[in-house]
């Protein structure tokens, strides 16, 4: 079975521009959830959806993110407008359940705004 | 509240050496899961292995094994004979009704 598949890999953006990050979850994975890792902050949950509806958006930094999921085999991550501290690398991951389940990982997105 | 704490930023041993990487979590649910992933270089995160609360068997796979604690709210990770391409960030993560992750051990075994 194929895997989180993510795109872009990589994205270099000028600040102001919009960044959409793409995620395809694996097939029958009911769980959604989008992480951002930096070195200052680690690993961090943004957000998840179940079933295609976001239910937690707690760990989303500012308005100027959002995410959604249209059906059930896609969802995007944008941040309009970007700035350098979004630099990271934006984990998209899926999974059966949520508690307890294994949660699968993508390649990962890595932005660099300048 | 939950927390992981992974205490040990970097570790280096030689090709060969066993390496034990601690990993402490606290939360207050008597139902919660533990995992292990692994983070090479090329930047993916490799799922390890899962328990859950009520198994507090030790498990071991090939050069792995895991050490799972409840008294002392430990689940350590060690690798028996490193090797160089066990060099990674490796990443403890606790699940209750949240996945998080503790900060991450960089391993670099050298040849």
């Amino acid at each position: 079975d194929a895997g989180v598949i993510q795109s872009p890999r990589h994205e270099v953006t000028e600040m102001g521009q919009e960044v959409t990050l793409r995620c395809k979850p694996i097939s029958g994975h009911d769980y959604l959830f989008w992480y951002r890792q930096t070195m200052m902050r680690g690993l961090e949950l943004l957000i998840y959806f179940n079933n295609n509806v976001p239910i937690d958006d707690s760990g989303m930094p500012e308005d100027r993110f959002s995410a959604k999921m249209p059906n059930a085999s896609f969802s995007t991550l944008k941040i309009q407008p970007s700035e350098p501290r979004d630099s990271a690398v934006y984990f998209c991951a899926s999974s059966r359940t949520y508690s307890g389940n294994t949660i699968y990982f993508g390649e990962g997105s890595w932005l660099t705004v300048v | 509240a939950q927390k992981v704490t992974q205490a040990q930023t970097e570790i280096s041993v030689v090709e060969k050496e066993d390496v034990t990487l601690d990993c402490v979590y606290e939360t207050r649910d008597t139902t919660y899961y533990l995992f292990w992933y692994k983070q090479p270089p090329s930047g993916e995160l490799v799922f390890l292995i899962r328990r859950n609360s009520f198994d507090e068997q030790n498990e071991i796979s090939g050069r792995y094994s895991w050490n799972f604690q409840k008294s002392t709210s430990s689940f350590n990770f060690t690798i028996t004979a490193s090797q160089v391409v066990d060099s990674a960030v490796y990443f403890c993560a606790l699940s209750t009704n949240k996945l998080i992750f503790g900060t991450g051990t960089l391993l670099a075994v050298q040849p």
